[in-house]
């Protein structure tokens, strides 16, 4: 969904390095998420926000953080990467729309840590 | 833990329908039925959601038995652009915060 987007697409580093992905959505809503999807798994949630400044942990918060600055804008940071952070990483925003909320998902960022 | 299931893959001629079966027998109240799909690793996109009526949008209709313990995802008219992994999730409506469980899901193949 062009909505969202996440940069960079595809990123290669090294053990031990400080990464940042971004996140930038134009759909407006207020609560975003950053979620993993390791091979033959399903996505497991990071961190979310429900709006700016509010941060919360996921269940595997363990050696990421995340800035969110700005309504449109949600940043995950690996501050010493590991080759087990090695995954697709994906955004995504929500909104309640009265009758349940719905996830709409950025196209991914795919990390390789070697 | 994912609370419903799929079969692991399915076929279908393109321009027929595919219809994607889901099993959700332990879901309660206030649980909707999401579905989602995700097409060769890009971001997972949603299809359609409802919580006990029929729903139907520009992509997909749902139908829900009325005890609430299944559902079909139907794709009217299947394109080989359909072919993907599809997700069916069952989700209470305003949890706003908690993942939504992605299981194994449905590799569709529409076969040309």
């Amino acid at each position: 969904d062009a909505d969202v987007t996440q940069t960079p697409r595809n990123r290669i580093t090294k053990t031990g390095k400080r990464i940042m992905l971004e996140c930038s959505q134009t759909k407006g809503h207020d609560r975003m998420y950053w979620y993993r999807q390791d091979p033959g798994l399903g996505l497991r949630l990071i961190y979310y926000s429900f709006d700016v400044k509010d941060i919360n942990k996921g269940e595997i918060s363990d050696g990421y953080s995340v800035s969110r600055q700005a309504q449109a804008k949600f940043s995950l940071s690996l501050e010493s990467a590991i080759p087990n952070q090695t995954a697709l990483y994906f955004c995504a925003t929500s909104v309640g729309q009265g009758k349940g909320e719905t996830q709409y998902f950025g196209p991914g960022t795919r990390l390789l840590v070697l | 833990d994912a609370k419903t299931t799929q079969p692991t893959s399915m076929d279908c001629a393109e321009g027929r329908a595919a219809n994607l079966p889901c099993n959700h027998s332990t879901i309660s109240g206030n649980e909707y039925v999401y579905w989602y799909r995700q097409i060769h690793s890009q971001g997972p996109q949603y299809i359609i959601h409802g919580l006990k009526n029929n729903e139907t949008n520009e992509m997909a209709s749902l139908i829900i038995t009325e005890d609430r313990k299944s559902s079909t995802l139907i794709l009217p008219h299947a394109t080989l652009r359909d072919t993907a992994v599809y997700y069916c999730i069952v989700r209470v409506a305003e949890n706003y915060g908690q993942n939504f469980v992605f299981g194994p899901g449905t590799r569709l193949s529409v076969l040309p």
